[in-house]
């Protein structure tokens, strides 16, 4: 079983629509979560970090995180072309140094 | 400002010379990273650098070699590479995050390697 798991997509939805990405993870040690935007041909880019149970909300984007059922969640509201992108989630493991766990990641495709 | 800046941003090499990528970071992080990305792979963490001393090193060939000259830069010294070395190179730096009590990363915009 891999460490950090996403659906690799592609995950197909219309311009205005709520996009849902999941992820789960196998260490209950657990301790900080992220979710990377990553362009075609560029960097990962850090577009939300959580930590505690429940939601957290930055314009558009809402991270989810269980801790019970091991699993973090981005949703993005009122989708736009330009959120095409793979998104990464990441784990930072305790006791685990400054070390990231990445999954696979999921593409996502906004249509016009 | 999360900015991490690396250079240069292409760098085309033949499996007999000798080239070095270079990151900066302004931010006062006491950690750096050299990461190794595949097309639609994530990254692969290669190299962590803490307090300017290298602390991971994740079983890299000798042919890739590290060093942080300050707690500002840091260098990624390549000799010999081979063809399958081909990839976008990756710098992070982070800093220590006081809610979650772990270390948030962000990334430079990375050095695409071609090895001929």
């Amino acid at each position: 079983q891999k460490e950090v798991e996403q659906n690799s997509g592609p995950l197909s939805v219309p311009e205005g629509a709520i996009a849902s990405l999941n992820c789960t993870y196998s260490d209950r040690v657990s301790q900080s979560f992220f979710w990377y935007r990553q362009y075609s041909g560029k960097s990962p880019e850090l577009i939300m970090s959580i930590y505690s149970n429940g939601d957290k909300e930055d314009g558009r984007f809402t991270a989810q995180l269980n801790k019970a059922s091991q699993y973090v969640s981005l949703l993005i509201r009122d989708s736009q072309p330009s959120d095409s992108a793979t998104y990464l989630c990441a784990v930072n493991i305790r006791n685990a140094g400054n070390m990231l766990t990445f999954g696979g990641g999921t593409r996502l495709m906004v249509k016009p | 400002d999360t900015e991490v800046t690396q250079t240069p941003k292409h760098l085309v090499m033949g499996m007999t010379n000798k080239k070095s990528l270079k990151c900066e970071q302004h931010m006062g992080h006491r950690a750096m990273y050299w990461y190794k990305q595949k097309a639609k792979k994530p990254p692969e963490l290669m190299f962590v650098y803490s307090y300017e001393k290298l602390s991971i090193n994740e079983s890299v060939p000798s042919r890739f070699s590290p060093e942080c000259p300050n707690s500002s830069l840091l260098n990624l010294h390549l000799h010999a590479l081979q063809p399958e070395d081909s990839a976008l190179y990756l710098c992070a730096s982070s800093q220590f995050n006081r809610g979650s009590g772990g270390e948030t990363q962000y990334f430079g915009p990375g050095t695409r390697l071609l090895v001929l």
